[in-house]
C-alpha cells in the first residue's frame, strides 16, 4: 500500500534562517506530488506542484521555493524565512490519472520566530 | 482559486445524519466534486468524489444535482470523531490533480 512521510511534525526557526521540509512517497510510481500550506484558521493554498523529477510548477510568488530530486522525494526549501511563512505545510501525492484523490501527509506545523 | 461556496459551520446531534451542502454553479461538464475532511491539526483526509450520479462508500453519500450546480455530503449516522472541517472542492484538469481548497465548513457534532 502507498504511503507518504512527512518530517518534522513541528518545527521553531528564527527570521532569516533557511529551511528544508521533506516529503517522500513509498508504493507508488511516478506521481504527481504537492506542496500546501495553511495558515492559523484558513483554508489550504496550493503552492506547489510536480508532475515528474525536475518539473516544478508554481501557484504562487512567495519566498518559498520547491524541487523533486528523486521520483517520489519533494522538498519545499527556504533561503531566508519570513515572520509570514509561518503555518501547517502539507505534503500530498496522487496518481496520474483523470479521476483520483490526493492523499495527505500529518504536516509540519512550521513557527517562525 | 476555490469555486465552491460552503456555510462557515453547522451543528449535528449525535447518531444523526449530518447533510453538507456545497455551490459550485461554475462547474463545468469534465470536473469532478470531490469532498474532503480535516481533523484538528492532521492532514485532509478524502472522503468520496463524483462527477454526475450520485456515490456512495463506507464514510459517506454523495448527492450531486441533475444540474451539477451543486451537491450534499451525507454522513448518515454522524459521531463525536465526525467533528471536522469539510472541505468540497471541483477539481480542474486532467493530468495535474490540483487541489483548490475553500474554507469549508466546521461541523460540530453534539452528544
Amino acid at each position: 500500500s502507498q504511503t507518504i512521510h512527512q518530517w518534522p511534525a513541528t518545527l521553531v526557526q528564527p527570521v532569516g534562517s533557511p529551511l528544508s521540509l521533506e516529503c517522500t512517497v513509498e508504493g507508488t510510481s511516478n506521481p504527481n506530488l504537492y506542496w500546501y500550506r495553511q495558515a492559523a484558521g484558513r483554508g489550504l493554498q496550493l503552492l506547489f506542484y510536480s508532475v515528474g523529477i525536475g518539473q516544478i510548477s508554481s501557484e504562487v510568488p512567495q519566498n518559498l521555493s520547491a524541487s523533486r530530486p528523486q521520483d517520489r522525494q519533494f522538498i519545499l526549501s527556504s533561503k531566508k524565512l519570513l515572520l509570514s511563512d509561518s503555518g501547517f505545510y502539507l505534503c500530498a501525492w496522487g496518481e496520474q490519472e483523470i479521476s483520483t484523490e490526493a492523499f495527505f501527509g500529518q504536516g509540519t506545523r512550521l513557527t517562525v520566530v | 482559486d476555490a469555486k465552491t461556496t460552503q456555510p462557515t459551520s453547522m451543528d449535528c446531534a449525535e447518531g444523526r445524519a449530518a447533510n453538507l451542502p456545497c455551490n459550485h454553479s461554475t462547474i463545468s461538464g469534465n470536473e469532478y466534486v470531490y469532498w474532503y475532511r480535516q481533523i484538528h491539526s492532521q492532514g485532509p483526509q478524502y472522503i468520496i468524489h463524483g462527477l454526475k450520479n450520485n456515490e456512495t462508500n463506507e464514510m459517506a453519500s454523495l448527492i450531486i444535482t441533475e444540474d451539477r450546480k451543486s451537491s450534499t455530503l451525507i454522513l448518515p449516522h454522524a459521531t463525536l470523531r465526525d467533528t471536522a472541517v469539510y472541505y468540497c472542492i471541483v477539481r480542474e484538469g486532467y493530468n495535474f490533480n490540483k487541489f483548490y481548497f475553500g474554507s469549508g465548513t466546521k461541523l460540530n457534532v453534539k452528544p
